[in-house]
């Protein structure tokens, strides 16, 4: 069984509109973060939490918003969509923040089509 | 600014043939480097890790890496594939600072053909 669930795994929107990423994890994790990959370039890091509270952010725009309501879920939000956006939005989990062990954990992905 | 190079997007071998995915890095500092791989229709999982001493390091499954520090190259090898190791590999690269912000190239699909 998964232990990092993403939900939904694809979803399609449309310009100007706002969608939710859902991110859970089941290791008994306390550090969580989200990537991105578009089309044709690499994964990118976004953000990292730890204990709920933001530890870095690479993402240039206001428009993405991480929310974390409980230590094992850290949901991205995503406001006024651009076809840019579009994108497979990867969670991961690991054990802690700091350590730099490199070993995350990942979920499937979220695959955000803009139309 | 540090980054990874996949110069290989596809790679196409035979089932029980040897298998070298090529990575070269860029970063000035002490790399930390490790090669994920995503399955089908799975997240991605560590495959193996270098951190530093001996520069070949053992993954799972029968794989293996060798860091290259004057060639500044990471590559990954094996020497029988199965079909089953049909996934897409990911070269990365964590520059230090403690925070797991990942670098990743890529990524090169391999395709094992039976």
């Amino acid at each position: 069984d998964p232990k990092i669930i993403q939900k939904p795994k694809y979803l399609v929107a449309v310009t100007g509109s706002e969608k939710i990423l859902i991110c859970e994890q089941y290791l008994g994790h306390n550090a969580m973060y989200w990537y991105r990959q578009s089309a044709k370039k690499p994964l990118e890091f976004m953000f990292s939490y730890s204990y709920q509270k933001l530890m870095d952010n690479q993402t240039a725009s206001s428009r993405f918003q991480p929310q974390s309501s409980k230590k094992n879920h850290l949901d991205l939000q995503i406001t006024a969509l651009k076809p840019d956006d579009s994108a497979t939005y990867f969670c991961a989990s690991s054990p802690h923040w700091g350590g730099n062990t490199g070993q995350l954990y990942f979920g499937e992905g979220s695959k955000l089509t803009v139309l | 600014a540090q980054s990874v190079t996949q110069p290989d997007a596809r790679v196409t071998v035979s089932e029980g043939a040897s298998l070298q995915l090529r990575c070269k890095y860029s970063y000035s500092g002490t790399p930390y480097l490790f090669w994920y791989v995503q399955y089908p229709r799975q997240g991605l999982q560590l495959l193996l890790k270098y951190y530093s001493g001996d520069p070949v390091v053992q993954g799972v499954n029968g794989f293996e890496a060798e860091f290259s520090k004057s060639n500044s190259s990471f590559h990954l090898r094996k020497a029988s594939v199965h079909w089953s190791d049909s996934a897409v590999y990911f070269c990365v690269l964590s520059g230090g600072g403690g925070n797991n912000k990942l670098t990743f190239g890529q990524g090169t699909v391999l395709s094992v053909i039976p």
